[in-house]
């Protein structure tokens, strides 16, 4: 079982959809990131936190550490929102970072 | 631009060959690391280096070396390549060790493929 666990893998929204992307983890951490990896490859660090929500423009990132769960949510969806969506935990035990597999996130217009 | 900076962007190696693949920063960051990114697999951790001089192995170390005798460079070696080292591999910095207060910075990918 990973230890980070994201849902769905896959979700498909129209354009102006609220969309929830999840992830559970299993071992105790420090903070978690959340990332974002278009489909040309890069990938860019969107929010680090390590309790209660954060907002920037669009995006709103959430968690609860006493349920070691942690909500990524895009309000009014745009087709530019399209790319993979990455989940990473730094383990209490060190400083690595420990990734979910991705959710695939595709609006269409 | 400040930031992480990898090269090459793509590379195909035939399998036995050895190749280096660069990793730089700019932002007097102390922690480097290298992934490699599978499908169907998160990206997994290779080697990470916390300072110049100090290096240690991560998930999936076999195969690679690495070396960080600067604070900006953080090259990645293949000593000899084999077609399960294809993958997408990942340069990424941050400020300091402890990455719970300090956010990464990642390079922009290179795709290798070995044959």
């Amino acid at each position: 079982k990973n230890e980070v666990e994201q849902s769905p893998q896959n979700l498909t929204a129209q354009e102006g959809e609220f969309i929830t992307i999840n992830c559970s983890y299993s071992v105790g951490i420090s903070a978690l990131h959340w990332l974002q990896q278009h489909p040309g490859g890069g990938i860019v660090s969107l929010f680090m936190l390590s309790s209660g929500k954060k907002k920037h423009g669009r995006l709103i990132a959430t968690i609860n550490i006493q349920e070691k769960h942690s909500s990524l949510h895009i309000t009014a969806s745009h087709p530019r929102d399209s790319a993979v969506y990455i989940c990473a935990v730094v383990e209490t035990s060190g400083s690595r970072l420990t990734f979910g597999e991705g959710t695939q996130l595709t609006v269409n217009p | 631009n400040a930031g992480v900076t990898q090269t090459p962007k793509f590379q195909v190696l035939k399998t036995g060959q050895s190749m280096t693949l660069q990793c730089a920063q700019d932002m007097n960051h102390e922690y480097m690391s290298w992934y490699r990114q599978d499908p169907g697999m998160g990206l997994r951790l290779i080697h990470y280096s916390v300072g110049a001089g100090i290096t240690d192995q991560g998930e999936v170390p076999n195969g690679y070396n690495v070396s960080r005798s600067t604070t900006e460079d953080f090259p990645l070696r293949l000593l000899s390549a084999a077609p399960s080292q294809t993958s997408v591999y990942f340069c990424a910095s941050s400020r300091r060790r402890d990455s719970s207060n300090y956010g990464y910075t990642f390079g922009s990918g290179t795709r290798l493929t070995v044959v």
